[in-house]
């Protein structure tokens, strides 16, 4: 059973250029949530998808958008790059039970460099 | 503001020195603490949810326990293999986990 797949794993961009990083979830999950990971510290949550729709979104500008299709995959774009855009970004998939404390499944991440 | 402090940031360890990570917090309605295990490369692993004070998992080498402040993950006897980064999340009253930075934990043989 394949879990959280990421892609691409990694992709190197310039200073506002955009990019789009695609996530398939674990089979059976139906949720996708996105975290932005930088050296060292622990991921910070960018957004959550359900039903094809945005349903949590973390402290983070506009500029960073997302969706989900119908078969659960999901892809986070980013616009006008910054350099501090630079990280390793995370999907997580996990299985809605409405509102809890659901386990998270997470895929290899997708590094990112802006330069 | 929520928090989530992770101590220490690193951990030497000898191969079967036991030892503690430590997780504190302050989040306004704990709906649960989450332990994570992170290897080089990957994605963060899940090892334990823990909803209440006093409430203990264990798995293997690693015992998790909770009180109303911090978590501890407790790790008996380490292996090589137990090295990694352990992460700490807790899940508010908003239902978003907020991450602590981990600890990255190194046992040499």
């Amino acid at each position: 059973d394949a879990g959280v797949t990421q892609s691409p794993t990694h992709l190197i961009k310039t200073r506002g250029q955009q990019v789009t990083l695609r996530c398939s979830p674990k089979s059976g999950h139906d949720t996708v949530s996105w975290y932005q990971q930088a050296l060292g510290q622990g991921p910070q949550f960018i957004f959550q998808y359900y039903e094809e729709e945005e349903r949590q979104r973390g402290n983070f500008p506009d500029r960073f958008s997302g969706h989900q299709f119908p078969n659960y995959s999901s892809e986070l774009n980013v616009n006008a790059l910054l350099l501090g855009d630079s990280a390793l970004y995370l999907c997580a998939s996990s299985f809605n039970v409405g509102s809890g404390a659901n386990v998270l499944t997470f895929g290899a991440g997708s590094r990112l460099t802006v330069l | 503001e929520d928090q989530v402090t992770q101590s220490p940031e690193a951990l030497r360890l000898q191969e079967g020195e036991s030892s503690s990570l430590n997780c504190s917090y302050t989040v306004s309605g704990l709906r649960g603490l989450f332990w994570y295990r992170q290897d080089p490369g990957k994605g963060p692993e899940f090892l334990f949810t823990l909803y209440s004070a006093g409430e203990e998992k264990e798995k293997e080498r690693l015992k998790a326990t909770l009180t109303k402040k911090e978590s501890f993950l407790h790790i008996t006897a380490p292996k090589p293999e137990d090295s990694a980064t352990y992460l700490c999340a807790v899940l508010d009253s908003n239902y978003q986990l907020i991450w602590g930075a981990g600890t990255k934990l190194i046992i040499k043989p």
